[in-house]
């Protein structure tokens, strides 16, 4: 079945270095994929979609692109910032399985220090 | 944000007692999801509902049944609770289950089981 795969946290960087956060998925349909972020004690935000093929989601600075070429969607950052400190989830939506589903990578917690 | 609501937002609870679980939504949306989220293995679906009295099983259902007799409230009952059914709960609403299906979440529920 579908699935998403992301690296493994905790990532620990310091303010104003990169980020790159890998996904990669496996899907048998063309699903459309997201970056959701949980910040400490909330739920999951909507950071940034994709919805085909060489699409680039953008949002507060976080950047993916689609790749069928390579089934990935990293997520990147030019300059982290404290305040971007939370978990990151990768996860993907086939609209004809199960309702709309999300299935969802195991999350990458970053920390972000000043 | 999406008005999403669900209650308790904690809960201590013994084996093998009843414990539901209530999400209550304010946006008129037709698709409900219950997701659990455990370490390592980010959120799976437990089942959700495409309209009033129509819901169907996720991934992980074992254990859990629902009922939304209402467009605004999907509950989530846990008939005989166990310890592995400890976890934090999120309730997602969505519009559609297009491609560009957005699922918004709630703050979820942490549950424990003794």
């Amino acid at each position: 079945g579908d699935s998403v795969t992301q690296m493994e946290g905790p990532v620990t960087l310091s303010e104003e270095a990169c980020l790159t956060i890998n996904c990669t998925y496996t899907a048998t349909g063309y699903p459309s994929l997201f970056w959701y972020v949980q910040y400490p004690g909330e739920g999951l935000q909507l950071l940034l979609k994709a919805t085909k093929a060489d699409d680039k989601g953008s949002n507060k600075g976080f950047e993916a692109t689609y790749r069928k070429e390579t089934t990935s969607f990293h997520l990147e950052k030019g300059s982290v910032q404290v305040s971007d400190s939370a978990v990151y989830f990768c996860a993907l939506s086939d609209a004809y399985n199960q309702g709309g589903k999300l299935i969802f990578g195991q999350g990458t917690e970053l920390s972000v220090k000043p | 944000d999406a008005g999403i609501t669900q209650s308790p937002r904690h809960k201590v609870t013994e084996t093998g007692t009843p414990v539901t679980l209530r999400c209550h939504q304010t946006e008129n949306h037709r698709y409900m999801y219950w997701y659990r989220q455990d370490p390592g293995h980010g959120l799976r679906l437990i089942h959700y509902s495409y309209g009033v009295k129509d819901t169907d099983k996720g991934e992980v259902s074992d254990g859990y049944s629902v009922s939304r007799s209402k467009t605004e409230d999907f509950l989530l009952t846990l008939e005989s609770a166990t310890s592995s059914q400890t976890s934090v709960y999120f309730c997602a609403i969505s519009e559609d289950t297009s491609a560009k299906n957005i699922q918004y979440f709630g703050a979820g529920t942490r549950l424990s089981v003794l």
